[in-house]
């Protein structure tokens, strides 16, 4: 199976910081990620589709200026919390599209978010 | 519009019993379905998944789950459980490609030894 990392899997910041989390697809290009967002016992929730080489695609009512998406290469997509705060606490995963005759998603494997 | 329902939330079986998760769908177009495993703090890994090719379609760890088209479903089994089954367990549907995932709420699976 393809291979998918995620960094950090786990950060504890203060409320009105900036978090950084890295995607990194490590055996395959992937010109399409995606950005999940889980939150305790419950499934995930896609936040935005990642395209490389354009803007993300957020999904409804998930604020773009909030949740900064680059995806400068075809193996690496960067979500940034910016000014996070408590309620952005959560687990955020992040998928790369691996193309072929049966396109499947790939997972990382999730990085833990708190907020002070 | 599409959207999956995993009935049950919780399921126990016996260690060596039957597993059955049960994933009704709704698809406006013919669709692409998944199964995805997670275990405690990790990220999703990818089961099995229909394509439109075979309606049995057999996965890893000897899972394997039944695309029917009259019933909507596609329910995923394994003939006996291991403790290391325990896990939470995700179906999710796609109206072509894997690019518009949408996913269940999820079934815990509990092995009991």
């Amino acid at each position: 199976g393809a291979v998918v990392s995620q960094h950090p899997s786990w950060v504890i910041c203060k409320s009105g910081t900036s978090v950084k989390i890295e995607c990194r697809s490590l055996d395959f290009q992937a010109t399409t990620m995606f950005w999940y967002r889980q939150f305790p016992k419950q499934s995930l929730m896609l936040m935005a589709t990642s395209n490389e080489g354009s803007k993300a695609t957020y999904e409804q009512g998930v604020e773009k200026d909030k949740f900064l998406i680059n995806h400068a290469s075809l193996t690496l997509s960067t979500l940034t919390v910016t000014s996070a705060h408590p309620e952005d606490s959560s687990f955020y995963i992040c998928s790369a599209l691996r193309p072929g005759p049966a396109d499947t998603q790939y997972f990382g494997p999730g990085t833990r978010l708190t907020v002070l | 519009a599409q959207s999956v329902t995993q009935l049950g939330s919780h399921v126990s079986v016996s260690e060596g019993a039957l597993v059955l998760l049960r994933c009704n769908y709704s698809s406006s177009v013919p669709p692409y379905l998944f199964w995805y495993v997670q275990y405690p703090n990790q990220g999703l890994q990818l089961l099995l998944k229909y394509t439109s090719a075979a309606t049995l379609v057999k996965g890893i760890n000897g899972f394997e789950a039944e695309f029917k088209k009259s019933e909507t479903s596609f329910h995923l089994t394994k003939p006996s459980a291991h403790m290391s089954d325990a896990a939470e367990y995700f179906c999710a549907v796609s109206e072509g490609g894997a690019n518009n995932l949408f996913f269940g709420t999820g079934t815990r699976l509990t092995v009991i030894p």
